[in-house]
């Protein structure tokens, strides 16, 4: 398995509160993500890394913010969190994004309460 | 919107075959054919990709069609460990990590 760890696991956390999420790997993979899964959304892209300090967005990045200072180490965070950020979220990596082979390895996840 | 589709559901008994199909008729000559499973709770799992060829690896064997506009994954000897969610993505350069999960289909492998 591909050397990605995610923390914390679970989190239950307070409206309007800060959260950040971290994701670790060992692989010196260039290109890292984070999605999130919601029931009858699958997964959904929401911020991605191609580089330390290069990062975009995906399609759900509203309310949430990224950092890249390390290879290893991705990290998200959510400003003010909200009821509907209550999801569980994957990071993910690649060793290359824009040139096959494509393959992403995905972490265990986060399940993130938020009430 | 995903651009593949997939049966929402599918049984295949213990030890048999599991030939899971993907539509794609609208894929681009630059783009592969990825699959991946997600086990329940788990984060999704990379099995195979192809373009044009039929691949196989240790977990799977990917047949991909003459025209490209569809595949199937086949699990040779499905176990009740292959039940899950399993995911078929067109995906090529220019996407930057732009994975688009469909909902994909639910194996139920039974004893």
């Amino acid at each position: 398995d591909a050397g990605i760890t995610q923390s914390p696991r679970h989190k239950v956390t307070e409206t309007g509160t800060p959260v950040t999420l971290r994701c670790h790997q060992t692989e010196n993979h260039r290109y890292m993500y984070w999605y999130r899964q919601d029931p009858g959304h699958g997964l959904r892209l929401i911020h991605y890394s191609y580089g330390v300090k290069d990062t975009d967005k995906g399609e759900v990045s509203d309310g949430y913010s990224v950092s890249r200072s390390k290879t290893e180490d991705f990290l998200l965070t959510l400003e003010s969190a909200t009821s509907s950020q209550t999801s569980v979220y994957f990071c993910a990596i690649s060793e290359s994004g824009d040139r096959a082979p494509y393959e992403q390895y995905f972490g265990p996840g986060t399940r993130l309460t938020v009430t | 919107d995903a651009k593949t589709t997939q049966p929402t559901s599918m049984d295949c008994a213990e030890g048999r075959a599991a030939n899971l199909p993907c539509n794609h008729s609208t894929i681009s000559g630059n783009e592969y054919v990825y699959w991946y499973r997600q086990i329940h709770s788990q984060g999704p799992q990379y099995i195979i990709h192809g373009l044009k060829n039929n691949e196989t690896n240790e977990m799977a064997s990917l047949i991909i069609t003459e025209d490209r506009k569809s595949s199937t994954l086949i699990l040779p000897h499905a176990t009740l460990r292959d039940t899950a969610v399993y995911y078929c993505i067109s995906y090529g350069s220019g996407n930057t990590g732009k994975l688009i999960f469909g909902q994909g289909t639910t194996l139920q492998v039974k004893p």
